[in-house]
């Protein structure tokens, strides 16, 4: 069974450019998570899918971030224009049941270099 | 949410077995404790799970003792390869819980052989 991709692996963009990532889920996932890391910091959430509902978005930074979810599968996060606090790894885990302390399955992640 | 302690880093040898030990001094009833492992370049992996006594796996045991207030993942004879960052995590699984994980700053284990 193939686990969670992520795409691109690095994207390396300047500042104002737009962005967008992309996370394939494990399939039959109805919870689909996005977090990120940035320079020194710890691993923070940013929302939850459930299907194609945003369940939970509060940990999204500010509005130039854009998450999608159509159709319930593939998810993607959009950031425009980026800046360079926006640098980082960002991370895509799926997950059978609901509830965020059940297993995750985590992607290898995005690294985003804004310069 | 419960905010947990854990060592910044830990090194030890081949074939050793490594202990870790998270405190959570305000978990609350329905928290469990989740342990995770990241590799450089990779994302989080779930090891284990317990809500209180003894949980064992292929990978790691978790012991949680009465009060819970702390845990101890234990890792026997480890090897180069577990050399990652481990997160100690405590929540609730139901889905009345928080909507994503809390990780902290985890502790770097470094095996060398």
């Amino acid at each position: 069974e193939a686990g969670v991709t992520q795409f691109p692996s690095h994207s390396v963009i300047e500042k104002g450019q737009t962005v967008t990532l992309r996370c394939d889920p494990i399939s039959g996932h109805d919870n689909l998570y996005w977090y990120r890391r940035v320079m020194g910091k710890e691993i923070k959430f940013l929302l939850h899918f459930v299907k194609e509902s945003k369940q939970d978005e509060s940990g999204m930074p500010n509005n130039r971030f854009l998450a999608e979810r159509t159709g319930g599968t593939y998810s993607t996060l959009k950031v425009q224009p980026a800046e360079l606090e926006d640098s980082g790894v960002y991370f895509c885990a799926s997950s059978q049941l609901a509830g965020a302390y059940n297993e995750q399955f985590f992607g290898p992640g995005t690294r985003l270099t804004v310069l | 949410l419960a905010k947990t302690t854990q060592p910044i880093s830990m090194d030890s040898y081949e074939g050793q077995e490594v202990n870790i030990t998270c405190s959570h001094n305000n978990i609350a009833t329905n928290d469990y404790i989740t342990w995770y492992q990241q590799f450089p370049s990779q994302g989080p992996r779930f090891i284990i799970q317990g809500y209180k006594t003894k949980v064992t796996n292929e990978v790691a045991s978790l012991f949680i003792p009465a009060d819970r207030k702390s845990s101890t993942l234990s890792l026997p004879r480890v090897s180069l390869s577990d050399t990652a960052v481990y997160y100690c995590l405590v929540g609730d699984i139901s889905g009345g819980g928080a909507d994503g994980l809390t990780f902290g700053k985890g502790t770097h284990l470094i095996i060398q052989p």
